[in-house]
């Protein structure tokens, strides 16, 4: 089985700008998590979709959004980019078929905002 | 007091020492993952446990679920087992989200 993607993985963008990142979990995987590490505060949840529908968040202003489509894959969007989203965004898919499932990550998209 | 927190942050070992990287959480978990995440930034699952015992090739993880500690052991280390280690914990205080320790960032040297 193939394993999560992200597209793309380097992005480099100015402040105001919007990005859009995208993820492809394993086949069969129905949640997709979204995360931002960076140097100052770690790993920190952004949120998490599961049958198209947002089933978890976490604590970041509206500018971040995303969206699940049928087919699982998943797309981020940060719109009005500041200097300090700047990070590795890292996506994670499970199965989902139960609450406690093992995750599995994408190699990440390194964003950077000048 | 962060919720899940991670010790030593930062070992240096020489090749073939044995390593223990602990992990200590305050809330009620379901599970807890120990990840690997290799500079360059991808991130590994190692284990996923939520009782005993799991052991992988050189790569041992323990919990102790009345103690809410955790422990990631390498035997045998090598070079190729520089990285940072991680723990998260599946909280069921937050709706089964992960909660992540702040990381052990691992130096074997040769």
């Amino acid at each position: 089985k193939a394993g999560v993607t992200q597209t793309p993985r380097y992005l480099i963008k100015t402040r105001g700008q919007q990005v859009t990142l995208s993820c492809s979990p394993i086949s069969g995987h129905r949640s997709v998590s979204w995360y931002q590490q960076t140097p100052g505060q770690g790993l920190q949840f952004l949120f998490e979709y599961f049958s198209e529908t947002q089933r978890n968040k976490g604590n970041f202003p509206g500018r971040f959004s995303g969206r699940q489509f049928s087919n699982s894959r998943s797309e981020m969007n940060v719109s009005t980019l500041e200097l300090g989203d700047s990070a590795l965004y890292l996506c994670a898919s499970s199965l989902a078929d139960g609450r406690v499932n093992e995750q599995f990550f994408g190699p990440g998209t390194r964003l950077t905002v000048l | 007091k962060n919720e899940v927190e991670q010790s030593p942050q930062n070992l240096t070992a020489q090749e073939g020492e044995f390593i223990t990287i602990n992990c200590s959480y305050s809330v009620g978990i379901s599970a807890l993952h120990w990840l690997q995440q290799h500079p360059g930034g991808g991130i590994v699952s190692l284990f996923m446990l939520s009782s005993g015992k799991k052991k992988h090739g050189r790569l041992i993880a323990t919990i102790n679920i009345q103690e809410k500690h955790s422990s990631l052991h390498i035997t045998a280390s090598h070079p190729r087992d520089s990285a940072v280690y991680i723990c998260a914990v599946l909280s069921m205080d937050s709706n089964y989200q992960l909660i992540w320790g702040a990381g052990t960032k691992l130096i074997i040297k040769p």
